[in-house]
């Protein structure tokens, strides 16, 4: 079966840091572009980052370029997001999210609440 | 950026109709369109790729049509668990891009 499973999230303030990770499970991890994707409270679906299966291309949306970055570790079947400066509109669920190819998003975590606040 | 428009924001239907859902593209995504369903406290679940192709495990009463700029996700004969929303997703340029969603709820 496959899993994700997010950790790492919480109450940060404004301009604070958090690192979250992925544990994944019951797929080839290193077979697989890994992404990042969030939804604010109430709201809609966004992509934040992805990483290629060998961690050698990334892609961020440009409303977080310079600020979070995505990795990932294939021994340890682990996904990370370093997330710095952060802000208000930070505040969301971060999915974890596996695909075979870059197009989709074909199995998702249960996800991890970053809210960021004062 | 590829700005994907869903229409409409809520759909209200009864079990065992038929829904039609839309969504634009502001410029061609060929194919390249996904379709996700995401119940209340859930992940979203990946339904169709490829604008047409049914991902594992996704009853056939769920279709998808379309190209260039214009697709609909079809979903005949609504069952009680069908009620959800539903987001469309391009991916033939960065960044990846979500409509805003369509709400299907019970009439």
């Amino acid at each position: 079966e496959v899993q994700l499973v997010e950790s790492g999230g919480g109450l940060v303030q404004p301009g604070g840091s958090l690192r979250l990770s992925c544990a994944a499970s019951g797929f080839s991890f290193g077979s697989c572009w890994m992404s990042w994707v969030r939804q604010a409270p109430g709201k809609g679906l966004e992509w934040v980052a992805n990483v290629k299966q060998d961690g050698s291309e990334k892609h961020y949306v440009d409303s977080v370029k310079g600020r979070f970055t995505v990795s990932r570790d294939n021994a340890k079947n682990s996904l990370y997001l370093q997330m710095n400066s952060l802000r208000a509109e930070d505040t969301a669920v971060y999915y974890c999210v596996g695909a075979p190819n870059s197009y989709y998003f074909d199995f998702w975590g249960q996800g991890t609440l970053v809210a960021v606040s004062s | 950026e590829i700005v994907l428009t869903q229409s409409p924001a809520t759909l209200s239907l009864s079990p065992g109709d038929r829904a039609a859902l839309s969504c634009r593209a502001s410029q061609s995504v060929y194919t390249c369109l996904g379709w996700f369903q995401q119940r209340p406290g859930q992940p979203p679940r990946l339904l169709i790729y490829g604008a047409s192709d049914r991902a594992t495990g996704i009853p056939a009463r769920f279709s998808g049509s379309g190209s260039g700029t214009d697709f609909t996700l079809t979903i005949n004969s609504l069952e009680p668990e069908d009620f959800a929303v539903y987001y469309c997703q391009q991916c033939v340029n960065w960044p990846r891009t979500f409509g805003q969603g369509t709400k299907v709820e019970i009439k």
